[in-house]
């Protein structure tokens, strides 16, 4: 079974600073996926990195990198240059193939002007 | 804008009405999904399509009865449901089940309270 596990509920961030969002998960599998959604208040989820197991390299998507250490299963979300726009609950979550993506308990992140 | 519809926003009802929650996406995907995010809780998946295929029922009581007449379209169809079911429902699509690398694409939800 997967078992994703975020220990961040709540963070703080002053506004054009870095922040890390901790992510640790557990599989048996040698293929997954992970990825990285945020919901702003007003509920959607959006999609924002993906980082595969067989990726040699970090994931990156403009202001999104994903720091991946395999050997300790963590799969923390860098945020750099925080925006006010940022300010919303982030998931991790990850995916086999064989089941559809189990997500963790979320991170409130609030960026401070 | 999203490329997954979901209707209505809002919904309110009594336990003993019957109500449809409709999803659409219009991205070409063949896996659809619902989820069901209740307050202080992960996210949880409830049902799985894939190219119309029931694939995943996650221990979904019977008042949730899932339809998926093609891969565009997905329904949730509620009767007598209990105060506990009041959450934001989610419909999510994907590429295809099976491989890890697809992402899946989220509607705005449902918000729906039982009174």
């Amino acid at each position: 079974a997967q078992k994703i596990t975020q220990t961040q509920p709540g963070m703080f961030v002053q506004e054009k600073e870095a922040v890390t969002l901790d992510c640790t998960y557990d599989t048996s599998d040698q293929s997954y996926g992970l990825f990285w959604y945020k919901q702003p208040s007003s509920g959607e989820m959006i999609f924002l990195i993906y980082q595969g197991s067989y990726d040699e390299q970090n994931a990156t998507e403009g202001r999104y990198s994903l720091n991946f250490q395999k050997a300790r299963k963590s799969a923390n979300l860098v945020i750099s240059a925080s925006q006010l726009g940022d300010s919303a609950m982030y998931f991790c979550a990850s995916d086999t193939g064989r089941r559809a993506l189990t997500f963790g308990s979320g991170t409130r992140l609030q960026v401070q002007p | 804008e999203t490329g997954v519809t979901q209707t209505p926003r809002h919904l309110v009802m009594g336990m003993t009405n019957k109500k449809s929650l409709k999803c659409e996406q219009h991205l070409g995907h063949n896996a659809m999904y619902w989820y069901k995010q209740s307050a202080k809780k992960p996210l949880e998946l409830m049902f799985v399509y894939n190219f119309k295929e029931q694939t995943e029922n996650n221990s979904v009581p019977s008042r949730f009865s899932p339809e998926c007449p093609n891969s565009s379209h997905l329904f949730l169809h509620l009767h007598t449901l209990q105060p506990e079911d009041s959450a934001l429902y989610l419909c999510a699509s994907s590429q295809e089940k099976g491989y890890s690398n697809q992402p899946q694409h989220f509607g705005d939800g449902t918000r729906l309270s039982i009174l």
